[in-house]
């Protein structure tokens, strides 16, 4: 079972430029997350949604797009970086909404 | 807001020793708890879950605790091993699909 993959795993940014992350979960679960972790703050909650075609903004939405076409993927868009949104990226998925949390791997992105 | 707290930031054991990390949030109103590892450059692993009708959970050598009323968790490890080096997080579930984290605790078991 591979459970929630994300790609790539490194990735650096110059400011301006756009990019996706990708995010794919084989479990056949409704809920899916982006959070982002930055030092000496816990996790936060970027966007989610709870199905195909439903997304909605967590906590810190600002210069990220999201997008649900299929229940499998869930990709997260930069549309153009700043040295802000230098962090580490986690996507998540769940069953449902009391569900057990799966997390992947995690993008490790930087914006100089 | 909800505020999750972990108390110590960093813990060093040694072998063998058993341990407990401790997570408080302000808000009771809650669905459930979950506690996770995250070793260095890693994602985060599941370890345990707990509903909010539930006091407690068991995994092999760990168990988490819960008390709503006085939003508090514990997760106890026994027989610490060297294995165990990684940081703990706990994240409170309030629905509306987000988690809300603590900054975890960083555990190191010395051989």
């Amino acid at each position: 079972n591979a459970g929630v993959t994300q790609t790539p795993k490194f990735q650096v940014l110059k400011t301006g430029q756009s990019m996706t992350l990708q995010c794919a979960q084989d479990m056949n679960h409704e809920y899916m997350s982006w959070y982002r972790q930055d030092p000496g703050m816990g996790l936060r909650l970027i966007h989610y949604s709870v199905g195909a075609g439903i997304t909605d903004q967590g906590e810190v939405p600002n210069g990220y797009n999201v997008s649900r076409s299929t229940t499998e993927d869930f990709p997260l868009r930069l549309l153009s970086a700043a040295p802000s949104q230098t962090s580490v990226y986690f996507c998540a998925s769940r069953p449902d909404t009391r569900g057990e949390a799966f997390f992947g791997q995690g993008t490790r992105l930087t914006v100089v | 807001k909800q505020e999750v707290t972990q108390i110590p930031a960093a813990l060093s054991v040694p072998e063998g020793e058993n341990l407990v990390l401790n997570c408080s949030f302000t808000d009771s109103a809650i669905y459930n708890l979950q506690w996770f590892r995250q070793d260095p450059g890693k994602g985060l692993t599941s370890l345990l879950l707990i509903q909010s009708s539930q006091r407690e959970q068991t995994s092999g050598r760990l168990n988490a605790s819960l008390d709503k009323s006085s939003g508090r968790s514990t997760l106890y490890i026994a027989a610490s091993q060297p294995g165990d080096s990684a940081t703990y997080l706990c994240a409170v579930d309030r629905g509306a699909n987000n988690l809300f984290f603590g900054t975890g605790t960083r555990l190191t078991v010395i051989p």
